[in-house]
């Protein structure tokens, strides 16, 4: 069965500090797809990115950037220059593509507080 | 707007009562997912349903069921409600069932649940 880890349960920084969130996966398909959501205060899911299981590469948006390493099944998400505006509940979530039915399945979230 | 529309935003009611939470898909989707968020769990899947019918069930109570109708708006309904209950609940849209293709999953604001 898949599962995603994210270790870290509150992370705090100083604004403009880069932050690193960790997101750990267990699966047995082949085929699988990557997700990261953030949840502002405001409580709404934020679709940030979705990542397939054959592309490796490093994505970068604007002061986003993903780490897809599928030696040791992790998918980090990285905040450059943090701002207050960061300050949420972030998910990583993974969906099994092979069996087709599988619905996402959410990591228990790091919440990241960005201190001015 | 996400796309996917919620009704009601909040609800409160008390223990023992039964309530009806409602979700319009995304335009073109045909795959609904329900989640409940509690307050120190994350996003726990309750059930998947693809054009009417039933795909996946995920830790749903007994006291819980849903269905997705013709026009593919979904209905989660809870009965006997417990304090437990409250949560915070959103439905989910994607056009395939669960492989992440497109856009992948877009999720609605939510239904904050309180009882009493």
């Amino acid at each position: 069965a898949q599962k995603v880890t994210q270790a870290q349960t509150e992370i705090s920084v100083v604004e403009k500090e880069d932050v690193t969130l960790d997101c750990v996966y267990e699966t047995r398909d082949t085929t699988y797809y990557l997700f990261w959501y953030k949840q502002p205060p405001s409580g709404e899911l934020v679709f940030l990115i979705r990542r397939n299981s054959f592309d490796e590469q490093n994505e970068i948006s604007g002061r986003y950037s993903w780490n897809f390493q599928k030696s040791t099944s992790s998918f980090n998400f990285t905040i450059t220059a943090s701002q207050v505006v960061d300050s949420a509940v972030y998910f990583c979530a993974l969906s099994e593509a092979n069996s087709g039915n599988t619905p996402l399945v959410f990591g228990k979230g790091t919440r990241l507080s960005v201190i001015a | 707007d996400s796309g996917v529309t919620q009704t009601p935003k909040h609800l409160i009611t008390a223990t023992g009562q039964r309530v009806t939470l409602r979700c319009s898909p995304r335009s073109g989707d045909l795959s609904v997912y329900w989640y409940q968020q509690s307050l120190d769990q994350g996003l726990q899947f309750l059930i998947q349903y693809y054009n009417g019918e039933e795909r996946a069930k995920g830790n749903i109570l007994e006291r819980f069921s849903a269905q997705q109708f013709p026009d593919l708006h979904s209905e989660l309904n809870l009965s006997s409600l417990e304090l437990g209950d409250s949560a915070l609940y959103f439905c989910a849209s994607s056009v395939v069932p669960a492989t992440g293709q497109g856009d992948g999953y877009t999720f609605g604001s939510g239904t904050r649940l309180t009882v009493v």
